[in-house]
């Protein structure tokens, strides 16, 4: 079975752009979970997708947003980007949709630099 | 929300040697503990968990214990190879979600010297 994906896996921005990255779960999974990871503040939870619904959130601004598509796959946006946005975006995703207990798969991420 | 420390952040042991990493948590109200492996260049992997009813949990050379009243858990790792090499995170969440999801430490960037 294929692993979580994720595209693009390199980006670079400038500041103040808008940037869209992709998350295509494992065939089957529901819940799609988001990760910022930086050296300094280490691995933060964005936001989790099941169903088409935002069900959980972590403490981001508001220009950190998500949806999710009736294939479960998943987009995030970030809009006005600022240089502390630069980070690995991860993407996890878990079968039956209780997260964070029920075991979440991590996709490689993407790096995402704004310059 | 929660809080999770991590330590060390750095530990180098000579293959064949034992590591340990150590996390602390601040709410009492989480129950569900993962550990992650990161490889450079790759998404961190789930190594192994445990719930809040139990208090230990093994898995080959891999296991973890996890002290509820002092809200600390380990892992530890037996007969450590090259291979073990990776950066480790530990996680404690609350059992059926929350607005936090899984709050991580900072990492343990394990290192085995051959």
């Amino acid at each position: 079975k294929a692993g979580v994906t994720q595209t693009p896996r390199y980006l670079i921005k400038t500041r103040g752009q808008q940037v869209t990255l992709s998350c295509s779960p494992i065939s089957g999974h529901r819940s799609v979970s988001w990760y910022q990871q930086t050296p300094g503040q280490g691995l933060q939870f964005l936001f989790e997708y099941f169903s088409e619904t935002q069900r959980n959130k972590g403490n981001f601004p508001g220009r950190f947003s998500g949806r999710q598509f009736s294939n479960s796959r998943s987009e995030m946006n970030v809009s006005t980007l600022e240089l502390g946005d630069s980070a690995l975006y991860l993407c996890a995703s878990s079968p039956g949709g209780r997260p964070p207990e029920e075991t979440q798969y991590f996709g490689p991420g993407t790096r995402l630099l704004v310059l | 929300g929660e809080n999770v420390e991590q330590h060390p952040s750095t530990l180098s042991v000579q293959e064949g040697d034992s590591a340990v990493i150590k996390c602390t948590y601040s709410d009492s109200a989480s129950n569900y503990f993962p550990w992650y492996k990161q490889e450079l260049g790759k998404g961190p992997q789930l190594i192994i968990d445990i719930r809040s009813n139990v208090g230990e949990k093994k898995d080959q050379r891999i296991a973890v214990t996890l002290n509820k009243t002092a809200k600390h858990f380990s892992l530890h790792i037996t007969e450590t190879q090259p291979e073990d090499s990776a950066v480790y995170f530990c996680a404690a969440a609350l059992e059926g979600g929350g607005a936090d999801g899984l709050t991580f430490g900072k990492g343990t960037h394990l290192i085995i010297q051959p």
